[in-house]
C-alpha cells in the first residue's frame, strides 16, 4: 500500500497571504488529522476530519481550516499568515482515528513564511 | 486537559550503551499509548500498548507500560548511531485526540 502523500513539501508565502496543503491518507483510512510542528512547541494538534466530518479541533485559530473529500483526501487552509505560521505541517491518517488506533504520518509540509 | 511528559528531553551516549525513555502521562479514559521514532522527516511508528505490563519487542527496542503508575518506558538496547532520533510518546484518550510529548532527543556516537 502506498503510505500517506503531502504536497506541496516545501512552501515559501509572505505575511497576509494564504496557502492550502494537501494530504492523500493511505487506501481505506478514513481518519485524517492534521498537526503543527515547531521546535518551540513540539507537535500539536490542530483538526481530525473523519468520513468528511470535522469530528476534532485543537485549540487553533480560525484561520486555520480544513476539509475532507469523498474519497478520504483532505486539505488544509491557513488565511492571513503570520510569521509564527513558519512550521512542518503534518498530515497522518488511520483506519478510525479515534484515539485508540496507529497514526501513519506523511512527510509533511514545510511552509515558510516571510 | 490531557497531558504526556517525556523524559529525559535529550540523551547523549556512545555505540553499544543501553537506554530507557519515559513517557509518564494525564488523560481521561486511556485508550492507548504509541511511540515514534521521528528522524529528519515524518515520525515513524514504533509500538501501540493498551494492556499493562505487557511487553513489546522489536529487535533491539522494547517497551512496557504501567496504567497503574500512568508511564510507559521504551528501552534500547546496543545502541546504534542509526538509532539517533526524536523518540515521541503519543496518548489517545477519551477526547479521540492523540496527545503527544515534547520528545527525547537521542544522540548517539560512534
Amino acid at each position: 500500500k502506498a503510505g500517506v502523500t503531502q504536497t506541496p513539501r516545501y512552501l515559501i508565502k509572505t505575511r497576509g497571504q494564504q496557502v492550502t496543503l494537501s494530504c492523500s491518507p493511505i487506501s481505506g483510512h478514513r481518519s485524517v488529522s492534521w498537526y503543527q510542528q515547531t521546535p518551540g512547541q513540539g507537535l500539536q494538534f490542530l483538526f481530525e476530519y473523519f468520513s468528511e466530518t470535522q469530528r476534532n479541533k485543537g485549540n487553533f485559530p480560525g484561520r486555520f481550516s480544513g476539509r475532507q473529500f469523498s474519497n478520504s483526501r483532505s486539505e488544509m487552509n491557513v488565511s492571513t499568515l503570520e510569521l509564527g505560521d513558519s512550521a512542518l505541517y503534518l498530515c497522518a491518517s488511520s483506519e478510525r482515528g479515534d484515539g485508540e488506533g496507529t497514526q501513519y504520518f506523511g512527510p509533511g509540509t514545510r511552509l515558510t513564511v516571510l | 486537559e490531557d497531558k504526556v511528559v517525556q523524559s529525559p528531553l535529550s540523551l547523549v551516549v556512545h555505540e553499544g550503551d543501553t537506554v530507557t525513555l519515559n513517557c509518564s502521562y494525564e488523560v481521561t479514559n486511556f485508550r492507548s499509548l504509541l511511540w515514534y521514532k521521528q528522524e529528519k522527516k515524518a515520525p515513524t511508528f514504533l509500538f501501540m500498548l493498551t494492556s499493562s505490563g505487557i511487553e513489546k519487542k522489536s529487535g533491539r527496542l522494547s517497551s512496557i507500560l504501567d496504567k497503574k503508575e500512568l508511564f510507559s518506558i521504551l528501552n534500547i538496547t546496543a545502541t546504534q548511531t542509526g538509532d539517533s532520533a526524536v523518540y515521541l510518546c503519543a496518548v489517545g484518550g477519551g477526547s479521540y485526540i492523540p496527545t503527544f510529548g515534547r520528545g527525547t532527543s537521542l544522540i548517539v556516537h560512534p
